[in-house]
């Protein structure tokens, strides 16, 4: 599968707990990209990595909120002390140059 | 006010007519445009991106830009139930913002019923 990967495809889990996503991007796609999203809104963006460098964080990315993308191949997003408002579809998409932005499957997230 | 705007719809047509999808953006410096397709469940699926002024044309699907209105807007020709779905607008940020992120609008749920 050359796709966007995403693990895992859900989560539930009680507030207060820490959360971690991965992303597994399309190998030759430089650029790397997460974004949330909520029941019919559309997708909010988060944060943006360049190879291995964070370029840009949205203001929705608080400081519970972090991403890394060692070595500019996969990408995690760690959630700490999650609140019922982080509840969301926390999407990951990657693209090469262009902005033809390839998303994965999403992991849905359910905070309880 | 949000950078892209779309009617939220829900949008229904009748199979084989033409769906008209639109969106307007604020960001007077914005120079680059997409609309993704979203199936219930699913993760957003790019279906057309335009650029310029004027229209851009894939199979069924057209997509115009009207750079002075800040209006951009997609067509679906002969629409199948299988186009059903929430029809996301999205835009580049302008001139001097970090190339990276794009604005979504909330969709356009859009319904073909047989």
């Amino acid at each position: 599968d050359t796709g966007v990967s995403q693990d895992p495809r859900h989560k539930i889990t009680k507030r207060g707990q820490n959360v971690t996503f991965r992303c597994d991007p399309i190998s030759e796609h430089n650029r790397l990209y997460w974004y949330r999203q909520t029941l019919g809104q559309g997708p909010e963006f988060l944060t943006y990595f360049q190879n291995e460098a964070q370029l840009e964080k949205s203001r929705l990315l608080s400081d519970r909120f972090s991403a890394e993308r060692p070595k500019g191949s996969f990408s995690t997003l760690e959630i700490q002390r999650t609140e019922q408002g982080d509840s969301a579809m926390y999407l990951c998409a990657s693209s090469p140059s262009s902005y033809g932005y390839t998303f994965g499957s999403g992991t849905r997230l359910t905070v309880v | 006010q949000k950078e892209v705007e779309q009617n939220s719809g829900p949008l229904s047509v009748p199979e084989g007519a033409i769906a008209s999808l639109n969106c307007t953006y604020s960001d007077r410096g914005s120079q680059s445009f997409f609309w993704y397709r979203q199936y219930s469940g699913k993760s957003p699926e790019l279906i057309m991106s335009i650029y310029s002024n004027g229209d851009k044309e894939d199979g069924r699907f057209t997509a115009q830009l009207n750079k002075a209105s800040q209006y951009v807007s997609l067509l679906i020709r002969d629409s199948q139930p299988s186009d059903s779905a929430t029809y996301l607008c999205a835009a580049t940020p302008g001139r001097g913002s970090t190339l990276g992120r794009l604005y979504f609008g909330r969709g356009t749920q859009l319904t073909v019923w047989p």
